[in-house]
């Protein structure tokens, strides 16, 4: 089965600065896809970005960008020139190319902006 | 963009009550949603994925007998708690995504917040 690790609980950054959140995942599969979701206190789950496993190219969505290295089975995101609004958790995840289209999620991570 | 509605967004109800949440895909078909559970500070938990005209897939653990999933349309998919109990109260979430969009994310119902007393 696969699963998701994400080693920060909590992170904080100072706002316009900027942060990296780790992820990384186990599986035997070659065809997957990877996303980073942001939940804000509302809890409505938010897509920040997604990578194929297939494309060697990083994933970029303005601010946000991720490092993916599939040999390393590693995916951070990189969230640049924080905001206010940024403060969230974020879940890393993995879904299957095939087959079934579930999520698994990573632990999350509490991202705090410091003023 | 899909939407993905989910009803009631909170409920309280007294234990050995039932309840019933719906999770509706408006603007596309969804032949498959998951239902996730999501306790305080912690990630989301899937409980079973619901598939339209056929029986759902629990996930180990879950008792199906507990919590009833109805996929009868494309567009609606319910998760009865049946006889609740105050730990079954938590965060409740459904997703969806429609057939042939494999690489498409899953679209998010905005969830419910169930307490049971």
């Amino acid at each position: 089965a696969q699963t998701v690790t994400q080693s920060q609980p909590e992170m904080s950054v100072q706002e316009a600065e900027t942060v990296t959140l780790s992820c990384t995942y186990d599986t035997s599969e070659s065809d997957y896809y990877l996303f980073w979701y942001k939940q804000p206190p509302s809890r409505q789950m938010i897509l920040v970005i997604r990578q194929e496993a297939y494309k060697q190219q990083n994933a970029t969505e303005n601010r946000f960008s991720v490092n993916f290295q599939k040999a390393a089975k590693s995916f951070s995101l990189k969230i640049s020139d924080s905001q206010l609004g940024d403060a969230a958790m974020y879940f890393c995840a993995y879904r299957s190319g095939g087959g079934a289209q579930k999520l698994v999620f990573g632990q999350g991570t509490r991202l705090t902006i410091n003023p | 963009g899909a939407v993905v509605s989910q009803h009631p967004s909170w409920v309280i109800c007294k234990s050995g009550t039932s309840v019933k949440i719906e999770c509706r895909s408006l603007d596309f078909q969804a032949t498959t949603m998951f239902w996730y559970r999501q306790f305080p500070k912690q990630s989301l938990m899937l409980m079973a994925t619901s598939n339209e005209g056929s029986k759902a897939t629990y996930e180990q653990g879950v008792e199906k007998d507990k919590f009833l999933i109805n996929h009868a349309s494309l567009t609606l998919s319910t998760l009865t708690v049946t006889s609740a109990h105050p730990e079954d109260s938590s965060f409740y979430i459904c997703s969806a995504s429609s057939p042939g969009q494999g690489h498409q994310p899953q679209h998010f119902g905005d969830g419910t917040r169930l307490s049971i007393l």
